[in-house]
């Protein structure tokens, strides 16, 4: 399957910094990706769909001043968490949706980032 | 967007098979189903993708009703390394396609 990477896989940070989690899909180009968070034993949790070229689409509850997402490429998608607090700890999880055979799509997951927040 | 149901857990034994159920009862015609496995610290795997019938691959077959309304995922000869949690989704063919994720199922097999 296609082939969808994170950086970092891990990041401590202070309170009040701001911490750029990146997405990349290594062997397609994607014009949509998604971001998710999971807390532990929890369900992923959908925050929002980034399109290359236009602004992200934020789900109900998520804010967007909070959670920066910039999509400048086909194979890179940017998560930012602004001002970050201990709360924001958790797992962030990035997909990309690859098209096959002009019609036939499927969601391929990055490996996640661990964020920590002190 | 349809919703899934699946058990919350399931145990097994190594070298058993294993068949996980999923019920998409509001599932519509654009809707295809997606089956996905969770290890702890790690993003989702995909396993395997269909639409109606029965599709198969190296790891598993999915197989679907004519009514779509469930999907039945089936694990042959599962090892201690197939206990994860492992999600059925139903996703729209379409520019809106996003995937939400239900509870998922956590599998534990045992030796």
């Amino acid at each position: 399957g296609a082939v969808v990477s994170q950086h970092p896989s891990r990041v401590i940070c202070k309170s009040g910094t701001s911490v750029k989690i990146e997405c990349r899909s290594l062997d397609f180009q994607a014009t949509t990706m998604f971001w998710y968070r999971q807390f532990p034993k929890k369900s992923l949790m959908l925050m929002a769909t980034s399109n290359e070229g236009s602004k992200a689409t934020y789900e109900q509850g998520v804010e967007k001043d909070k959670f920066l997402i910039n999509h400048a490429s086909l194979t890179l998608s940017t998560l930012t968490v602004t001002s970050a607090h201990p709360e924001d700890s958790s797992f962030y999880i990035c997909s990309a949706r690859e098209f096959r055979d002009g019609w036939q799509e499927t969601q391929y997951f990055g490996p996640g980032t661990r964020l920590l927040v002190l | 967007l349809a919703k899934t149901t699946q058990p919350i857990s399931m145990d097994s034994y190594e070298g058993q098979e294993v068949n996980i159920t999923c019920s998409h009862n509001n599932i519509a015609t654009n809707d295809y189903i997606t089956w996905y496995q969770q290890f702890p610290s790690q993003g989702p795997r995909f396993i395997i993708q269909g639409y109606k019938t029965k599709v198969t691959n190296e790891v598993a077959s999915l197989f679907i009703p004519a009514d779509r309304k469930s999907s039945t995922l089936s694990l042959p000869r599962v090892s201690l390394s197939d206990t994860a949690v492992y999600y059925c989704l139903v996703g729209l063919m379409d520019s809106s396609y996003k995937l939400i994720f239900g509870s998922g199922t956590r599998l534990l097999v045992r030796p």
